[in-house]
């Protein structure tokens, strides 16, 4: 069965240091990738995703990630964390072929001022 | 424009109840998904809707759990004899196809007392 590793549950951060949460799935066919992210109080919002072609993707408010096929991993990095950064953050995949998303138990990042 | 809306955004009862949760969808999204959130948990499918009808419903628990989208927008699911393990946030997401990206609504949390 497929299913998708994060592998910090949580994680605290000062302002202004630099952040990288891993993820790691398991399946063998081709993958679309994703990050979402839920600010206190808010929905799922989607911060960047993966379908094909360049594997480092750029997303909203300096968010990036990188798709390494061969560790089966998507971390997501950014060089300056903010305060408002605070929030959980759930890796998701879905294989080709089918429409459901796979997503890892999310990691809660607290950024101190 | 307008996003994913669910409603109620907060349901309580008791168990043995029944219970309906309702969502509508992006304008135009053709795609309709359900997934359930426990506590600490990442987002589970449950079932995903094309149209009107149920492409895949392989993430419903048990037939207890049942969802409708008669016109191809609104979805509701339905809960017949609820139990307290059914207490979660109930997600609804769309898209305008069944590999596009899911844009996910606020959520119902179901408490089953």
């Amino acid at each position: 069965a497929q299913s998708v590793s994060q592998h910090n549950h949580h994680v605290i951060l000062s302002e202004a240091a630099s952040l990288e949460l891993g993820c790691n799935y398991s399946y063998g066919g081709t993958v679309n990738l994703f990050w979402y992210v839920q600010y206190p109080g808010q929905h799922l919002q989607l911060l960047l995703k993966y379908f094909s072609g360049d594997p480092l993707v750029k997303g909203i408010k300096g968010f990036e990630a990188e798709f390494i096929k061969s560790k089966f991993s998507f971390n997501l990095r950014k060089p300056s964390v903010q305060w408002s950064d605070t929030a959980e953050y759930f890796c998701a995949v879905g294989s080709l072929g089918t429409y459901k998303y796979i997503f890892g138990t999310g990691t809660r990042l607290k950024v101190l001022a | 424009g307008a996003g994913v809306s669910q409603t109620p955004s907060n349901k309580v009862t008791e168990k043995g109840k029944y219970v309906e949760l309702r969502c509508d969808p992006i304008s135009g999204h053709t795609a309709l998904y359900w997934y359930r959130q426990s506590l600490g948990q990442g987002p589970e499918f449950l079932i995903y809707f094309q149209g009107t009808g149920a492409a895949d419903d392989s993430g419903l628990p048990n037939d207890r759990f049942f969802a409708v989208r008669p016109e191809g927008s609104v979805s509701t699911l339905k809960i017949q004899r609820t139990e307290r393990g059914d207490s979660a946030v109930y997600l609804c997401a769309s898209s305008t196809g069944g590999q596009e990206t899911q844009y996910f609504g606020p959520g119902t949390r179901l408490l089953v007392l």
